[in-house]
C-alpha cells in the first residue's frame, strides 16, 4: 500500500450536481496530482497542486478546481456535472526535488446519472 | 501538444510465453515511468528511467529507454499469471502524459 488514501470509493450523482473527492497525501510527500480515467484509457491529468497553489493543469474546463491544506491533504470540485464526467478519479502524491515518483490512491469511482 | 501512443492496446498469451509493450513520443521526454494497473485497481509505480540508452531490470521486467529519448519499451520473459493487468508508459517532467496502456491477458 502507498499510504496514499482517498475518499469516498464510489460515488453517484445526477447531472448538474456538485462534488467533492478527498485525497490524503503520503506521509512526507508535498506535491497532489488528480487525474481522471475514463474506461479503457490512461489517467489523464487534470491539475497538480504544491504548497497550497495550483503547480499545473491539464486541458479540463474551470468547473475542475481543487484545493491542496497545510497538511498537504487535498480536494478536487466538479461543478456542472456532465455524464463525460463519470470515471476513476485518482490522486497520485510526490515529493518534488526527489525521484518525483508518483504513488496513486485507490480512487473514487463517479458515476453522473 | 505531447503525445505518448502504446502498443499494442491488448495482448494475450500462454503462461511461460514473453510480452513486449512498446510506447512511442512525438517529443523527446525528460523521463519516462512504467506503472502497472491490475483489473479494478490503480495504477502502481513500477520503475523511472532517465538516460539516454539506459536499460533497467526487475526480476523477469527488462525496461529500456531509447537513445533518442522518445521511445521506451517493457519486456516481460516467461509471462505468469500475476503478470495480468494494464501497463501504462507515462513521459514528462513533473507533469507525466499517459499513454493508453496495453492490457496483458495471460492463459494458464
Amino acid at each position: 500500500e502507498t499510504g496514499v488514501t482517498q475518499s469516498p470509493t464510489h460515488l453517484i450523482k445526477t447531472r448538474g450536481q456538485q462534488v467533492t473527492l478527498r485525497c490524503s497525501s503520503q506521509s512526507g510527500h508535498n506535491t497532489v496530482s488528480w487525474y481522471q480515467q475514463a474506461l479503457g484509457q490512461g489517467p489523464q491529468f487534470i491539475f497538480q497542486y504544491y504548497r497550497e497553489e495550483e503547480n499545473g493543469r491539464g486541458n479540463f474546463p474551470p468547473r475542475f478546481s481543487g484545493l491542496q491544506f497545510p497538511n498537504y491533504s487535498s480536494e478536487l470540485n466538479v461543478n456542472a456535472l456532465e455524464l463525460d464526467d463519470s470515471a476513476l478519479y485518482l490522486c497520485a502524491s510526490s515529493l518534488i526535488g526527489e525521484e518525483e515518483t508518483q504513488y496513486f490512491g485507490p480512487g473514487t469511482r463517479l458515476l453522473v446519472l | 501538444g505531447q503525445q505518448v501512443m502504446q502498443i499494442p492496446q491488448y495482448q494475450h498469451v500462454q503462461e511461460g510465453e514473453d510480452f513486449t509493450t512498446y510506447c512511442n513520443s512525438s517529443t523527446t521526454l525528460s523521463n519516462i515511468q512504467w506503472y502497472k494497473q491490475r483489473p479494478g485497481g490503480h495504477p502502481v509505480f513500477l520503475i523511472q528511467l532517465v538516460k539516454s540508452g539506459e536499460v533497467k531490470k526487475q526480476k523477469r521486467l527488462t525496461f529500456q529507454f531509447g537513445e533518442a529519448k522518445k521511445n521506451s519499451s517493457l519486456h516481460i520473459t516467461a509471462t505468469q499469471t500475476t503478470d495480468v493487468g494494464t501497463y501504462f508508459c507515462a513521459g514528462g517532467s513533473y507533469i507525466p502524459t499517459f499513454g493508453r496502456g496495453t492490457s496483458l491477458i495471460v492463459h494458464p
